[in-house]
Formats: structure tokens, C-alpha cells, sequence
């Protein structure tokens, strides 16, 4: 099956600052998302994208699928942002694959 | 609140139990997908329903069972419980069956094995 891999693991803001999670996959795609995991477990989409460019509010995802990899960004972090961020894909088949996630930590 | 109902939020029981887990999908959503979260093992895809019949089926045990009923809700029942089925278990929705979808998850159902 398709293998994601999410960069970095780990990553520690300060309050304010910008940061670029990169999510890499094997294949072509029809689905990419992107998901926030907050500290309660919740899984809340922030992006649909299995190409091109888009934004909402301070995040904003770029998918290069011929090169086949998205960026994620999120600029001027807050507290809120703290959390688990997933990338997800699907091929021709039924499921998305999950990353192993990137585990943001803001602090204040 | 994403439209994607799950019951119950948590769920304490003890080892060689059954539970049910429930599902409403978003209004005007066919399919219904299953996923496990657990520590060592991350988001695994369980199985899948489209308009009440299974489509794909991916790492599910054969203690678990699904169905998906007329209304579209769906069931997850687990059964023989054991240590290792403590787990969120997600429950989402989409219009489409495959191909290009967006997936819409619950709350998820926090479940703790005793």
C-alpha cells in the first residue's frame, strides 16, 4: 500500500513563531488531507488538498503531487495550536492512510 | 461540531466483554468508515461501509464486527476484549465511496479494557 511519511516527529514553538510540517507519499493520490488532533482526541479537518494551494486563517497547504509531497504551515503559532497534525491519502482505493503525525508543542 | 455522531464517548469494561460503539454519519453521507487509534500502532482503518454494504476492509480483527443499517448508522461491535483493544475508535463519514473524498471524523469513543 501507499507509505506516508510526516516530518519532523516533534516540534517545539515559541508563541509567535512560524513552522513547516512536511507530509511525503509513495504513489499518486485523489485525496490528501490535512488533520489537527488536539489534546481531547478530536481529529479536525483543516484541509482538503491533493494539489495546488490553499489557505484559512494562519494555516495554509501547498501539494505538489507530481513531486508527491504537502507542506503545511502555520504562521504566527498560538497555545491553540498545540497538538497532533496528520496527513492522510487515498489512491484508487477505499481508505485513507494515516502519517504517523507530527506532534506540535506551542508554548507561551 | 463536525456532524459525525459517536456513542459513547468513553467506555470502561473489563477484559472478555463485548461493547457496541454507534455511528450517525453527516446528513446526506453514504459511507462510514472505522478507525482504531491506539499508542504503538497510530490510525488503522478497520473497515468500510457504503450504503449499508461493506466496501473495503482493512486491519479488523475477528472479534470485531460492523454493519451498516438502512438510516446509514453504523455499529462497531467488539467482542472477547481484550488489554490491547484500549483504544479511540473513530467513526467517519463521506459522500463518495473512494476516489477523490473528503473524510469527516467523530468525537471518537475513548475505550479502556480492565
Amino acid at each position: 500500500g501507499i507509505q506516508v511519511e510526516q516530518s519532523p516527529p516533534d516540534l517545539i514553538l515559541q508563541e509567535g513563531a512560524n513552522s513547516t510540517l512536511r507530509c511525503n507519499f509513495s504513489d499518486s493520490v485523489n485525496n490528501l488531507q490535512w488533520f489537527h488532533q488536539n489534546p481531547w482526541g478530536q481529529l479536525i479537518n483543516l484541509f482538503y488538498i491533493p494539489s495546488g494551494t490553499k489557505q484559512n486563517g494562519r494555516l495554509s497547504a501547498t501539494t505538489v503531487a507530481t513531486e508527491r509531497y504537502s507542506l503545511l504551515y502555520i504562521s504566527s503559532s498560538q497555545t491553540t495550536d498545540s497538538g497532533v497534525y496528520f496527513c492522510a491519502v487515498n489512491t484508487n482505493d477505499y481508505k485513507l492512510s494515516f502519517g504517523a503525525g507530527t506532534t506540535v508543542t506551542v508554548r507561551a | 461540531d463536525s456532524g459525525v455522531t459517536q456513542t459513547p464517548k468513553h467506555l470502561i469494561t473489563a477484559t472478555g466483554q463485548r461493547v457496541t460503539l454507534r455511528c450517525s454519519p453527516r446528513s446526506g453521507d453514504l459511507s462510514v468508515y472505522w478507525y482504531q487509534q491506539s499508542l504503538d500502532q497510530g490510525l488503522q482503518f478497520l473497515i468500510q461501509y457504503y450504503n449499508g454494504e461493506e466496501r473495503a476492509k482493512g486491519n479488523i480483527l475477528e472479534r470485531f464486527s460492523a454493519q451498516q443499517f438502512p438510516d446509514l448508522h453504523s455499529e462497531l461491535n467488539l467482542s472477547s476484549l481484550e488489554l490491547g483493544d484500549s483504544a479511540l475508535y473513530f467513526c467517519a463519514s463521506s459522500v463518495f465511496s473512494s476516489g477523490a473524498n473528503v473524510l469527516t471524523f467523530g468525537a471518537g469513543s475513548r475505550l479502556t479494557v480492565l
